[in-house]
């Protein structure tokens, strides 16, 4: 069945560092990619999607390009804020037959400190 | 106004009871999901309704059963509570069921069972 795999957390940075959180999949068909963003005590937001190979979605910073040849969405931002600090969630969504379930990855903790 | 809402936002109760939780959405969504978040931040899908039509059920006990009065609500009822039903639980809802089509989160409803 589809899977999503990314890195284990918890990952801390210091302010302005870079970021890199790995996220590989493994789907039938061509799965639409996204990344969610759980800050504390809250629900998930969507912070970016990809439904295509070669894709590239971003958004406040946040960019993640969809690798077909890797099976890859990895998410990068170039300098990161304390505000920052949150659970990532990489997840797939296959809509093929009756399939439309959202299958998320572990989560990724991330701490920035100032 | 809030895009999804669920009530209530903390449940705390004794193992045996039958609770309910509410979750309407008013972005004229067609689709509503439920997730379970466990302690180590895992989301896994249970249910997911499309225009009052269960689509959806994972391999969850049948103590858990949903109900969709109309395409704005989804709610969910739990019989005889049992201690591993501890989690947050989250409702989403999407556009409808077309090809990448993201879903929004609730705040989530954290359930604790004494």
């Amino acid at each position: 069945g589809d899977s999503v795999t990314q890195m284990e957390g918890p990952v801390t940075l210091s302010e302005e560092a870079f970021l890199t959180i790995n996220c590989t999949y493994t789907a039938t068909g061509y799965p639409s990619l996204f990344w969610y963003v759980q800050y504390p005590g809250e629900g998930l937001q969507l912070l970016l999607k990809a439904t295509k190979a070669d894709d590239k979605g971003s958004n406040k910073g946040f960019e993640a390009t969809y690798r077909k040849e890797t099976t890859s969405f990895h998410l990068e931002k170039g300098s990161v804020q304390v505000s920052d600090s949150a659970v990532y969630f990489c997840a797939l969504v296959y809509s093929g037959g009756s399939n439309y379930k959202l299958t998320f990855g572990k989560g990724t903790l991330l701490t920035v400190n100032p | 106004d809030t895009a999804v809402s669920q009530t209530p936002k903390y449940l705390v109760t004794q193992m045996g009871n039958d609770k309910s939780i509410k979750c309407e959405q008013n972005l004229g969504h067609d689709t509503m999901y439920w997730y379970k978040q466990d302690s180590k931040k895992f989301l896994k899908i249970m249910f997911s309704y499309n225009n009052k039509e269960l689509i959806i059920n994972e391999t969850v006990p049948n103590r858990f059963s949903p109900k969709s009065p109309d395409k704005a609500h989804l709610n969910l009822h739990i019989n005889s509570l049992e201690l591993g039903d501890s989690a947050v639980y989250f409702c989403a809802s999407s556009q409808d069921l077309a090809y990448g089509q993201p879903q929004h989160f609730g705040d989530g409803t954290r359930l604790s069972i004494l």
